[in-house]
């Protein structure tokens, strides 16, 4: 997965409950985003990332915040999570200037 | 409105039956088109990235094609491990080339 790791890889949660999602590069990589994937819908940016310090919002932001605290690390957080919120998130990185590489997913149920 | 189609949405083909996939896009400046694979329970895997009209770029059995508002994946005699999601995505000019969007994929099943 392009040196792109996530975790957890499952979660269960209530409605309610607060989560954060974690994603990590072992590259130097500027851009990194947050998608997620539902059935027959494709992905979907939640936020995305161009540099450590900045984030900005993407097609799907409600319900969600993000952190990029230095270059390795964007967290995803969900602050009362809802049961719209079941879904595969995947974390990218860009390298070459326009070429993603994805995690491996972390597959979310919201009871 | 930037948007991304892909047909068909299933696709089952015995195995050496070639076939293609298709991506239709719309977007206000196109910098990039590219195809992923992906497996189920993983995530995206690039395969290709097409710049321009014209553009064709092979691997293995699958050939990526491109002209100006579509995107062809040709399958040359597919192989039952060829089975997979295969994704189109394009990235705009706008954004500071920041904008990515996908299709829904093409659900590939190859049969021995």
């Amino acid at each position: 997965n392009a040196g792109v790791t996530q975790t957890p890889k499952f979660q269960v949660l209530k409605t309610g409950q607060s989560m954060t999602l974690q994603c990590a590069q072992d590259m130097n990589h500027n851009s990194m985003y947050w998608y997620r994937q539902d059935p027959g819908m494709g992905l979907r940016l939640i936020y995305y990332s161009a540099s450590e310090g900045t984030t900005d919002k993407g097609e799907v932001p409600n319900g969600y915040n993000v952190s990029r605290l230095n270059k390795r690390e964007f967290s995803l957080r969900l602050e009362s999570a809802a049961p719209s919120q079941t879904s595969v998130y995947f974390c990218a990185i860009v390298r070459g200037g326009d070429t993603q590489y994805f995690g491996p997913g972390t597959r979310l149920t919201v009871l | 409105e930037d948007q991304v189609t892909q047909s068909p949405e299933a696709l089952r083909l015995q195995e050496g039956e070639s076939s293609s996939l298709n991506c239709s896009y719309t977007v206000s400046g196109l910098r990039g088109l590219f195809w992923y694979r992906q497996d189920p329970g993983k995530g995206p895997e690039f395969l290709f990235t097409l710049y321009s009209a014209g553009e064709e770029k092979e691997k293995e059995r699958l050939k990526a094609t491109l002209t100006k508002k579509e995107s062809f994946l040709h399958i040359t005699a597919p192989k039952p491990e060829d089975s997979a999601t295969y994704l189109c995505a394009v990235q705009a000019w706008d954004n500071y080339g920041q904008n990515f969007v996908f299709g829904p994929g093409t659900r590939l099943s190859v049969l021995p």
